[in-house]
């Protein structure tokens, strides 16, 4: 059974500052890793998929790298800022149910809070 | 057009009403979910379209009832709620159902069981 976790469960950073997020997960066979962000009672935004095949995937400020073998990721915040406060998710995707769908198991996330 | 949306935002509903959540994506997706987030736990999920095939969740119970009238839409029809199942309600969606595909949610609907 494949477990995600994320650590730690909240960082408090000042403004500017780069900082790193991490996520693993015990099976090493996956696909893809996403990485997503979640405002206060608000839904999900996509920050980044990477591929099994691919070791990083940037986007802006953000960074991705992944790393199967030891099965870990993390997520990389350049230069933060006070918007960057937010949960972010980790997650990969397993097979349900055998009729060609998957779902999503997550990690618990890590609450980022940027001080102006 | 990455956007996947849903109404309402919010819903208050009596243990006795009938309600539906709707989700809605123009974005050509074959697969798309239901799930669920309780305070301060992440997404589980609820359902499974692919293809328009529903995918049972045989731990979900039957108050909560999926719909999927065409590949654009998704609805979740629910009766007889209890206030244990006041969450944050996510509808995503995917190409399909393949396992290197990304998923894209909306922005939930925030129900509260009274």
């Amino acid at each position: 059974k494949q477990e995600v976790t994320q650590i730690p469960a909240a960082l408090s950073v000042p403004e500017g500052e780069n900082l790193v997020l991490n996520c693993s997960f015990t099976d090493s066979a996956i696909y893809n890793l996403q990485w997503f962000r979640q405002d206060p009672g608000k839904g999900l935004t996509s920050l980044l998929l990477i591929q099994s095949s691919q070791r990083e995937q940037t986007s802006g400020r953000l960074n991705a790298s992944l790393d199967k073998s030891s099965g870990r990721s993390t997520l990389y915040i350049a230069a933060s800022q006070p918007g960057d406060s937010a949960t972010y998710l980790c997650a990969v995707p397993r097979p349900y149910s055998g009729a060609g769908s998957y779902q999503l198991t997550f990690g618990k996330g890590t609450k980022l809070s940027v001080i102006p | 057009d990455t956007e996947v949306t849903q109404t309402p935002k919010h819903l208050v509903m009596g243990m006795t009403n009938k309600k539906s959540l709707k989700c809605e994506q123009h974005m050509g997706h074959r697969a798309m979910y239901w799930y669920k987030q309780k305070a301060k736990k992440p997404p589980e999920l609820m359902f499974v379209y692919s293809y328009e095939k529903l995918s049972i969740n045989e731990s979900v119970p039957s108050r909560f009832s999926p719909e999927c009238p065409n590949s654009s839409l998704l609805n979740l029809h629910l009766h007889a709620l209890q206030p244990e199942d006041s969450a944050l309600y996510l509808c995503a969606s995917s190409q399909d159902g393949s396992l290197n595909t990304e998923a894209f949610f909306g922005q939930g609907t925030r129900l509260t069981v009274v």
